[in-house]
């Protein structure tokens, strides 16, 4: 596609429902990131994929929180037993390449997550 | 991380009007990135600065970087309503993960 796509692009939930967030990101980027937004404040980092390396998963919260990518496609973050504190936009962002290379990042729109 | 810091936090300007942001950082980088958001979108990259440039301009935006002071400043030259928007820096270094701050909200008043 031509942009990071992101969904769903809104969702509710119940308190202690499970959620998955889909990303996918432009085709050859071979990063991709996952952010938190509530709202009025700056992105929070979540995890960093590259290619085929182990993950950096520093910025997860809790053990709630986890994500998975295939090679350099999709990429799925599942939060478990939500709480109302888990509301926010959730950013997913991809780039050409790595760390190292400190490119362009692209971001999605963003799924907008409210728990009630 | 290396996480930039956005000042002021909120700017609130006239059409035509000039809008300046700054940002601060703490340690060396290779390169500083702008990026804007428009409300309830995603991030959306204006422009990048290498550490070895002291000057960038793009269209209506010039972006000035002081590696001695560790800081950085993003000018919006004669605004528009349109440029209302969330501006954040990222400030790049090797391995570290971009972050970014709360940002300047800016609104441009018509």
């Amino acid at each position: 596609g031509a942009g990071v796509s992101q969904s769903p692009s809104n969702k509710v939930t119940e308190k202690g429902k499970d959620v998955e967030l889909r990303c996918d990101p432009i085709s050859g980027h071979t990063a991709l990131y996952w952010y938190r937004q509530r709202l009025g404040q700056g992105l929070e980092f979540l995890i960093y994929f590259q290619g085929n390396s182990a993950p950096d998963k520093s910025g997860l919260p809790s053990d709630r929180f986890s994500a998975e990518r295939t090679g350099e496609s999709v990429s799925t973050l599942t939060i478990q037993r939500t709480q109302q504190e888990d509301s926010a936009v959730y950013l997913c962002a991809s780039s050409l390449g790595g760390l190292g290379d400190s490119g362009e990042l692209f971001f999605g729109e963003g799924s907008r997550l409210t728990v009630l | 991380s290396q996480q930039g810091e956005e000042d002021p936090q909120a700017l609130s300007i006239q059409e035509g009007e000039n809008a300046t942001m700054n940002c601060s950082y703490k340690t060396s980088i290779n390169n500083l990135q702008w990026y804007r958001q428009n409300s309830g979108r995603g991030l959306v990259h204006l422009i990048l600065i290498r550490s070895n440039e002291r000057e960038k301009h793009s269209g209506r935006l010039r972006v000035t970087l002081d590696t001695s002071k560790k800081s950085s400043s993003l000018l919006i030259t004669a605004s528009r309503a349109a440029d209302t928007a969330s501006y954040f820096c990222a400030p790049l270094r090797g391995s570290y993960i971009p972050t970014f701050g709360r940002g300047t909200s800016l609104i441009v008043h018509p």
